[in-house]
């Protein structure tokens, strides 16, 4: 069966600061996706990025970057410099071959102080 | 344009009464997801489907949950003799065939 970790609960950082959130994941499957959403206070999650697990190129989009390594499972998500308007929670999650459901972390609450 | 919409926004209800809860999908998109969140977790997989049936519903958590999708686009989440536990924030998403999955803002049921 497949899980996925979010081991931290709550990070607090000011502004400008570079932030990393962790995600580590669990599957048999050796093929299978790998997702990045964001929840902001409004509560409707909006989707970051989708990883292919053939893909383990780093990505950069903007301030966001993501950073894919299967040797460790982990899928870990940096925000650089990062601004009042990113606090959020952020969700990690996994869906594997054939099966479309998303499977997700419990969520990092990420505040940001001016 | 037009993003996932569910109605309704919020729903009480008492424990034992019947609730239906509706997602409107984005124009197009074939495939229809329905989640459960509870405070402080990751949205929870109940139901997908693709066209008109349910490929998957591995996640509803007992026959007192069902969803329907009668014309392949409006979908129905109907969750009988209601009790305490299934108070939520139920998640509708949708996406194309094989891409991202687009959530809607939610239904927050709350059962007395």
């Amino acid at each position: 069966a497949q899980k996925v970790t979010q081991a931290q609960t709550e990070i607090s950082v000011v502004e400008k600061e570079d932030v990393t959130l962790d995600c580590v994941y669990e599957t048999r499957d050796t093929t299978y996706y790998l997702f990045w959403y964001k929840q902001p206070p409004s509560g409707e999650l909006v989707f970051l990025i989708r990883r292919n697990s053939f893909d383990e190129q780093n990505e950069i989009s903007g301030r966001y970057s993501w950073n894919f390594q299967k040797s460790t499972s982990s899928f870990n998500f940096t925000i650089t410099a990062s601004q009042v308007v990113d606090s959020a929670v952020y969700f990690c999650a996994l869906s594997e071959t054939g099966r479309r459901a998303l499977t997700f972390g419990s969520g990092t609450r990420l505040q940001v102080q001016p | 344009g037009a993003g996932v919409s569910q109605t309704p926004s919020n729903k009480v209800t008492e424990k034992g009464k019947y609730v239906e809860l509706r997602c409107d999908p984005i124009s197009g998109h074939t495939a229809l997801y329905w989640y459960r969140q509870s405070l402080g977790q990751g949205p929870e997989f109940l139901i997908y489907f693709q066209g008109t049936g349910a490929a998957d519903d591995s996640g509803l958590p007992n026959d007192r949950f069902f969803a329907v999708r009668p014309e392949g686009s409006v979908s129905t989440l109907k969750i009988q003799r209601t009790e305490r536990g299934d108070s939520a924030m139920y998640l509708c998403a949708s996406s194309p065939q094989g891409g991202e999955q687009f959530f809607g803002p939610g239904t927050r049921l709350t059962v007395l």
